[in-house]
């Protein structure tokens, strides 16, 4: 069974830092590329990044582009985000999720997120 | 604003036939497959429809895609009270280098 486990989340200032990790398990980590999405309190779902299986490629949403990374460690079966210059519109539920493919591919592009983490509450506030 | 448009809620009775339409352009769903999650109150979201039509393994058959265009929708037959959740539509996008989503239509069964 697939497991996803997301952890780093907690209370930060304004202009500070996080970095998010989400452990797999049960899982050919090393085959599919990886996706980080988060909810805002009472929103939607919002895209944020991912990652291709060998951490050769890297993908961001607008909002986040310039202070978000995203990295995977394939030995440990682990990816990363990190999270600078945060912002109030941070905060939010972080899921990671595996897609189905290792990179975009074809007709089907990255979006089918086969498993998903619980989430990390990640909030930023004075 | 989310890239590809939903309706943000919709309502419908037990045992009815409910349709969820989500838009894009032809960057999006246009050029690329739609799959669909469904996220239940308090919950991560779920797989629901991959590919534009297929369901993954454990998802009843009363769940159907379909797509045409630029435009896709979700189709839930014999509605039923755990059916009440929040439904997204999401895709590639070649323009944007990302993956987009809906913004979401909350499904409430009264």
């Amino acid at each position: 069974e697939v497991q996803l486990l997301e952890s780093g989340g907690g209370l930060v200032q304004p202009g500070g830092s996080l970095r998010l990790s989400c452990a797999a398990s049960g899982t050919s980590f090393t085959s599919f590329a990886m996706t980080w999405v988060r909810q805002a309190p009472g929103k939607g779902l919002e895209w944020v990044s991912a990652i291709s299986a060998r951490g050769d490629d890297t993908y961001y949403a607008d909002s986040v582009k310039g202070r978000f990374t995203i990295s995977r460690d394939n030995f440990k079966n682990i990816v990363f985000l990190q999270m600078n210059s945060l912002r109030g519109d941070d905060t939010a539920v972080y899921y990671c999720a595996q897609d189905r493919f290792g990179r975009p591919t074809g007709r089907y592009g990255l979006g089918w997120f086969d498993h998903w983490g619980q989430g990390t509450l990640a909030t930023v506030s004075t | 604003q989310s890239v590809l448009t939903q309706p943000p809620s919709l309502s419908g009775t037990p045992g009815q036939r409910v349709t969820i339409s989500c838009s894009g352009t032809s960057s999006n769903i246009g050029s690329f497959t739609v799959n669909w999650y469904q996220q239940l109150p308090g919950k991560a979201p779920k797989l629901l429809m991959y590919g534009n039509n297929q369901r993954p393994s454990g998802v009843p058959d009363r769940f159907s895609g379909s797509k045409s265009g630029t435009s896709t929708s979700l189709a839930i037959n014999g509605l039923q009270s755990d059916d009440e959740a929040d439904y997204y539509c999401v895709a590639w996008d070649d323009s944007l280098n990302g993956v987009v989503f809906g913004g979401g239509t909350k499904l409430t069964v009264l």
